[in-house]
């Protein structure tokens, strides 16, 4: 089972800054945040991941809490090709270990 | 640079046949992993390779299997196909077992 909590749906307008949250309570020492998006009939498209700072890369930042038991993916200025569910994934760097996602959030921008 | 390419992209099978789907990594990666997708749900874990050599297997039947060849491309095998088979069936490549991971288009498998 995923070890993240997310919204099932959120709208966005284009142009705006989309702030997607996630929950991860649970998460231990070693295990890192990693967002990946799923634009439909698509391979999944990663974004970003971090372990406890923040981090900011082309595409989005990752705002992880002192406590790193929730994070927020922001993507600055939301575009109508953002349209896409965007998973939130734990995991810990080590061979073996895959990545489980859940349902994710079905982010839609509105025009 | 070219991504992962997997192939074919569509087809179409009838239970009970088996299937081939193959994954060829981006450049220079020496993982890869597969992952099945079902219609509303997240990817599945199916399995990992590294260095030609399985390091992960989720939970999935005996009928699925698949290898890795020293040029680390791979190939996912179906046998004993069933109706539920039916899914996007997704290769990710990634430079070692441990970092992230870049995904195919994937191969969308129908099983009639």
């Amino acid at each position: 089972d995923a070890k993240t909590t997310q919204p099932p749906s959120m709208d966005c307008a284009e142009g705006r800054a989309a702030n997607l949250p996630c929950n991860h309570s649970t998460i231990s020492g070693n295990e890192y945040v990693y967002w990946y998006r799923q634009i439909h009939s698509q391979g999944p498209q990663y974004i970003i991941h971090g372990l406890k700072n923040n981090e900011t890369n082309e595409m989005a930042s990752l705002i992880i809490t002192e406590d790193r038991k929730s994070s927020t993916l922001i993507l600055p200025h939301a575009t109508l090709r953002d349209t896409a569910v965007y998973y939130c994934i734990v995991r810990v760097i080590n061979y073996g270990q895959n990545f489980v996602f859940g349902p994710g959030t079905r982010l839609s921008v509105l025009p | 640079d070219a991504g992962v390419t997997q192939s074919p992209t569509h087809l179409i099978k009838t239970r009970g046949q088996h299937v081939t789907l193959r994954c060829s990594p981006i450049s220079g990666h020496k993982s890869v992993s597969w992952y099945q997708q079902v219609l509303g749900q997240g990817p599945q874990f199916i399995f990992q390779y590294y260095e030609k050599e399985e390091r992960g297997r989720g939970n999935f039947p005996d009928r699925f299997s698949a290898r890795q060849f020293p040029n680390y491309s791979s190939e996912l095998n179906v046998n004993a196909l069933l109706l539920g088979d039916s899914a996007l069936y997704l290769c990710a490549s990634s430079w070692t077992g441990n970092t992230e991971a870049f995904f195919g288009q994937g191969t969308r498998l129908t099983v009639v």
